[in-house]
């Protein structure tokens, strides 16, 4: 069983819906949490970061942690077709090395 | 404007041959890593490293190797080319392991697609 699990989609969905991408992980240990987002050949860039649990949010972006539940979410609202591209989300414990997900592909359709 | 590059962006090659990727980052960081990405799998670490002579293998270290000469610098070596290497390479660096911006933020490269015959 791998550590981080991602869907890998991919998703689809029209534009201005609200989009849900999660993660599940098996290390309680893990505190520093993250989304990148990866657009069509190009390198992964910081999109989300998040210490322990709670909730951020970044304009149209809200990202969730559930350390109880080890879950953790990124809602896109009001979503645009420049929001297509794949999602990593990543943690880590302390200073640790990053764990990452598989990514989600998703596209947003005009 | 400190930037992260890699090259070749693109690279074919044949079985058993010995193939170097190269990795070059502005930003001063110490920590540097190689990632493979495929399908499935998101981005796996290969190799990384937390500074100048210090290196250290990933999860899926088997048949690539690394040197840190320089703070700028972390080339990707695999010594003898197999199929199963095909992927997409991205490196990636940041601050060190006890910064004070606990996010630590990666900044990745734009990746080296490597096609092996």
């Amino acid at each position: 069983q791998k550590e981080v699990e991602q869907d890998p989609g991919p998703l689809s969905v029209p534009e201005g819906a609200i989009v849900s991408l999660n993660c599940t992980y098996s290390n309680s240990a893990f505190q520093y949490f993250m989304w990148y987002r990866q657009y069509s050949r190009k390198g992964p860039e910081l999109l989300m970061y998040t210490y322990s649990s709670g909730n951020k949010e970044d304009g149209r972006f809200t990202a969730q942690v559930d350390k109880s539940s080890k879950y953790i979410s990124l809602f896109i609202r009001d979503s645009q077709p420049s929001d297509s591209a794949t999602y990593l989300c990543a943690m880590r414990q302390g200073a640790q090395k990053l764990v990452f997900g598989q990514g989600t592909r998703l596209t947003i359709n005009p | 404007d400190a930037e992260i590059t890699q090259s070749p962006r693109h690279k074919i090659t044949e079985t058993g041959r010995q193939v170097t990727l190269a990795c070059h980052q502005t930003w001063n960081h110490n920590n540097m890593f190689w990632y493979r990405q495929d399908l499935g799998h998101g981005l796996r670490l290969i190799h990384y490293s937390y500074g100048v002579q210090d290196t250290n293998k990933g999860e899926v270290s088997d048949g690539y190797s690394v040197s840190r000469s320089n703070t700028e610098d972390l080339p990707l070596t695999l010594e003898s080319a197999a199929s199963s290497q095909t992927s997409v390479y991205f490196c990636a660096s940041s601050e060190s392991q006890a910064g004070f911006r606990g996010n630590n933020e990666q900044f990745f490269g734009p990746g080296t697609r490597l096609t092996v015959l």
